[in-house]
């Protein structure tokens, strides 16, 4: 079973279109993040939730918006896709307190 | 502000050579330092971590050395091989928090 999972694995889409990249642990953590790697392998986080709340946001245009149904699941929906935004978009899991993060597979996202 | 200094950002070594990889930080606050390895076409996962109680910690041919007084450390890969060819991020955080501070990795090739 996999424990931090994300779909879709590609996503290709044109400059201007809304897209969504869904996630899900089964680790019985209680917090998630999303990270947004670039070209250069650089790791910025780009928000966390706390059982379902937001608990950081870093600085990311509001085209991006997190949503959390329930603590096994952070989605992030993007608004109005711009060509910067193309980059490896990782999931992650862990529990307050524990510092070890697990990270999903990542979603490489192309906007053409 | 880069909360974790990475150095250096790419390094190529031989197949049975050693492999240093080196971070710096600044704030002491910091308890936890973990690296996490990275493979093309995966999410990071945790390789090893230290905690400041101790200034070295070894695990097969990974060895993290701690100093505290410096407020750095480094990552040994011992007996390198071309499976170990991957990016390697440093990071720190402290007991309780919500997210890691994570270095801007390296990405380490090893020759056969």
């Amino acid at each position: 079973d996999t424990a931090v999972s994300q779909t879709p694995k590609y996503l290709v889409t044109q400059m201007g279109n809304d897209k969504s990249i869904k996630c899900e642990q089964n680790l019985g953590h209680d917090t998630m993040y999303w990270y947004k790697q670039d070209s250069k392998k650089f790791l910025k986080i780009m928000f966390s939730y706390n059982n379902k709340e937001l608990i950081i946001n870093e600085t990311v245009p509001n085209r991006f918006s997190p949503k959390s149904p329930d603590k096994a699941h952070l989605n992030l929906h993007i608004n109005s896709l711009e060509l910067g935004d193309s980059a490896v978009y990782f999931c992650a899991a862990t529990s307050r307190g524990f510092n070890e993060q697990f990270f999903g597979p990542g979603t490489r996202l192309t906007v053409l | 502000q880069q909360q974790v200094k990475q150095s250096p950002q790419s390094l190529i070594v031989q197949k049975g050579g050693i492999s240093i990889i080196n971070c710096a930080y600044e704030n002491t606050a910091f308890d936890y330092f973990p690296w996490y390895q990275q493979f093309p076409g995966k999410g990071p996962a945790l390789l090893i971590a230290i905690r400041p109680d101790v200034s070295e910690k070894k695990e097969g041919r990974f060895t993290i050395s701690f100093n505290k007084s410096a407020k750095q450390f480094s990552l040994h890969i011992m007996d390198s091989q071309p499976g170990d060819s991957a990016t390697y991020f440093c990071a720190a955080s402290w007991t309780g928090a919500n997210n890691l501070f994570f270095g801007t990795g390296t990405r380490l090739t090893v020759i056969p």
